[in-house]
């Protein structure tokens, strides 16, 4: 079946403006997750979303991320006045229900370049 | 202080040899999960192999097994018989049952396979 999959796979952006990342988790999948990649390093927690709870923002680095996902499925992640910081690899995840071993599974990214 | 340490950050291995990446993490929580992923140039995260903090065997999946050992809180990922498609970037990943379900990575480890 498919996978997860983002959009747009790059970005590239002036320093200032706003950008939305798109991502499509796996359908029936209830928790879906945003990291962030930044060159050479590992992966950083961003939000994380479970069914009808509140999400788990707790990894979003300023008061410029937001994120949100409509109807149990569609996430979007917005940066407003996004800083050459930001550029960045954004990984999308998805995984089925909260149980600790449950694998998630990874989008192929949204690289974003803030010039 | 880091909760997941990889301390090579790069390796290199000859075909058909066994590899151990070294993983060790730190969580007072008894009950968590160790991951490891793969990623290759292309940028996709795979999904290795699991490891429960209650199980009581040693992981193991295809080529890759993972050295649990739990009073060193080490959590090695074993590649036996290597292949050229092995070599990737691999990252160490825990979820701690009660810090929601966001997975928190090492900064990875290369590896990179050589005939």
């Amino acid at each position: 079946g498919a996978g997860v999959s983002q959009s747009p796979s790059n970005k590239v952006t002036e320093k200032g403006k706003d950008v939305e990342l798109r991502c499509d988790p796996i359908s029936g999948h209830t928790a879906l997750y945003w990291y962030r990649q930044s060159l050479g390093q590992g992966l950083e927690f961003l939000i994380y979303f479970q069914g009808n709870s509140a999400p788990d923002k707790s990894g979003l680095p300023s008061d410029r991320f937001s994120a949100e996902r409509t109807g149990g499925s569609v996430s979007t992640l917005t940066i407003q006045r996004t800083q050459q910081e930001d550029s960045a690899v954004y990984l999308c995840a998805s995984s089925n229900g909260g149980s600790i071993s449950y694998e998630q599974y990874f989008g192929p990214g949204t690289r974003l370049t803030v010039t | 202080a880091q909760k997941i340490t990889q301390t090579q950050p790069g390796m290199f291995v000859q075909e058909k040899e066994a590899v151990t990446l070294d993983c060790t993490y730190d969580t007072s929580d008894p009950s968590y999960g160790l991951f490891w992923y793969k990623q290759p140039s292309s940028g996709e995260m795979i999904f290795l192999i699991y490891q429960g903090s209650y199980d009581q065997q040693n992981a193991t999946e295809g080529r890759y097994s993972l050295n649990f050992q739990k009073a060193r809180k080490s959590a090695n990922l074993v590649i036996s018989a290597s292949q050229l498609g092995d070599s990737a970037m691999y990252f160490c990943a825990m979820r701690e049952s009660y810090n929601t379900d966001k997975l928190i990575f090492g900064t990875g480890t290369r590896l990179q396979v050589f005939p």
